[in-house]
């Protein structure tokens, strides 16, 4: 059973524009959030997290939305950049340390 | 700081060969993990270790054995690998085992024949 979604496997963005990512959650006690960003041949780096005790934290151009009652987060990237293209993966942490990942989405930048 | 290190960053392997795959970090971070990355699967945890000495399984341990002599190093042995094997292995470090980020390794890309 799939813990952590990510539906949708690749969005298209124009440069400039807002790309936002989604992410819903089923378990319940997942109460720490974080996303990742992944280039070809490369290791995931951490991007951005979120404490369940927030429903909102920025970093510059990227900003982490998180809903409880939905058990869904978002992540915004304004604006996008042709750099920003990679695979970005959602996850989540609870109580047990172990963090559980989406199945992560390609995010294409069109200059 | 070199990070996270992984050796090799390929390797193909037979059928039923044996190998242990490095993981070493440079941050003195208690929590190290393995991931396998699989195609449409997302990363999916091996094994982790809280702090030297301490190990546990996550949601695929089998047919992968570790250990954590060190704060340092953390190896994943595969024992008689199998193509379900085959996959993009990262290890991954973090200061604590919760609410902190993990820091990734460049992976090993390991093919079983």
């Amino acid at each position: 059973d799939q813990q952590v979604k990510q539906n949708s496997p690749s969005l298209s963005v124009q440069e400039g524009r807002i790309s936002i990512l989604n992410c819903d959650y089923t378990n319940s006690m997942f109460d720490y959030f974080l996303w990742y960003k992944k280039y070809p041949a490369e290791g995931p780096t951490f991007l951005i997290s979120i404490s369940s005790i927030k429903d909102k934290n920025e970093d510059g151009r990227f900003t982490v939305f998180l809903n409880k009652s939905a058990k869904h987060l978002s992540l915004h990237i304004v604006p996008s950049q042709p750099g920003d293209s990679a695979v970005y993966f959602c996850a989540a942490n609870g109580a047990n340390s172990k963090l559980t990942f989406g199945k992560g989405i390609t995010l294409s930048v069109r200059p | 700081n070199a990070g996270v290190t992984q050796t090799p960053k390929f390797q193909v392997l037979k059928t039923g060969q044996s190998m242990t795959l490095q993981c070493a970090q440079d941050m003195n971070h208690e929590y190290m993990s393995w991931y396998r990355q699989d195609p449409g699967m997302g990363l999916r945890l091996i094994h982790y270790s809280v702090g030297a000495g301490i190990t546990d399984q996550g949601e695929v341990p089998n047919g992968y054995n570790v250990s954590r002599s060190t704060t340092e190093d953390f190896p994943l042995r595969l024992l008689s690998a199998a193509p379900s094997q085959t996959s993009v292995y990262f290890c991954a470090s973090s200061y604590s085992w919760s609410y902190n980020e993990q820091f990734f390794g460049p992976g090993t890309r390991l093919t079983v024949l």
